[in-house]
């Protein structure tokens, strides 16, 4: 089965610092990699997702980018912080074309901006 | 496109209470189904999932849905609630198309359980 590392847990960072939050995948190949993050009281929001090395889709325009430099490595980056990047980052990973598995999620990192 | 509303962003029930938490999508074609618990802090963990088989379908700890396509809903229930339910839960959508961005999902409910 699919496991999704995050690290790290939390992350105290101030505003204009860079960011890099890591994700890896065990368990499959080639998987589809997604980035989420969680404000408060306003759900899951997609950040990127991709189907493999190089390829990165981004769903909303922000601070924030995204790459995948190996198959089962996903990094979410930024060069400079705003207090609005604060959340909670989730990373989340799905096997090709076995829809009905459904995503697996790593366990988040909590990214505080002061 | 797919969409998922989920009716009522906190819900509160008493512990041994049955929980009701509301799901409803909209598909232009058959889709597949799923619940998510979130506990605080952590990532979100599957609950139950339809994927054209049975139209009630059992989770872990107790809870299961019921896949109603004349009312295009897929609701949460659990006969008795206990306080470990204290979570959000997110319902998702996901149609069966070799689309990568697949997986569409609702606002969440937070559930309270008052002892």
């Amino acid at each position: 089965s699919q496991t999704i590392h995050q690290w790290p847990a939390t992350l105290v960072q101030p505003v204009g610092s860079p960011l890099s939050l890591e994700c890896t995948v065990e368990g499959t190949s080639n998987p589809n990699l997604y980035w989420y993050r969680q404000a408060a009281g306003r759900g899951l929001q997609l950040l990127f997702y991709s189907v493999g090395i190089g390829q990165i889709s981004s769903e909303v325009p922000q601070n924030l980018s995204a790459s995948r430099p190996q198959d089962r490595q996903f990094i979410l980056s930024s060069k400079k912080l705003l207090l609005s990047d604060s959340g909670f980052y989730l990373c989340a990973g799905k096997t090709q074309g076995a829809v009905r598995l459904g995503y697996t999620f790593g366990s988040g990192t909590r990214l505080t901006v002061v | 496109a797919q969409s998922v509303t989920q009716l009522g962003s906190h819900v509160s029930v008493s512990e041994g209470a049955l929980v009701l938490l509301r799901c409803n999508y909209s598909s232009s074609v058959p889709p597949y189904l799923f619940w998510y618990v979130q506990y605080p802090n952590q990532g979100l963990q599957l609950l139950l999932k339809y994927t054209s088989a049975a139209t009630l379908v059992k989770g872990i700890n107790g809870f299961e849905a019921e896949f109603k396509k004349s009312e295009t809903s897929f609701h949460l229930t659990k006969p008795s609630a206990h306080m470990s339910d204290a979570a959000e839960y997110f319902c998702a959508v996901s149609l069966n198309s070799g689309s990568a961005r697949q997986l569409t999902f609702g606002s969440g409910t937070q559930l309270t359980v008052l002892p």
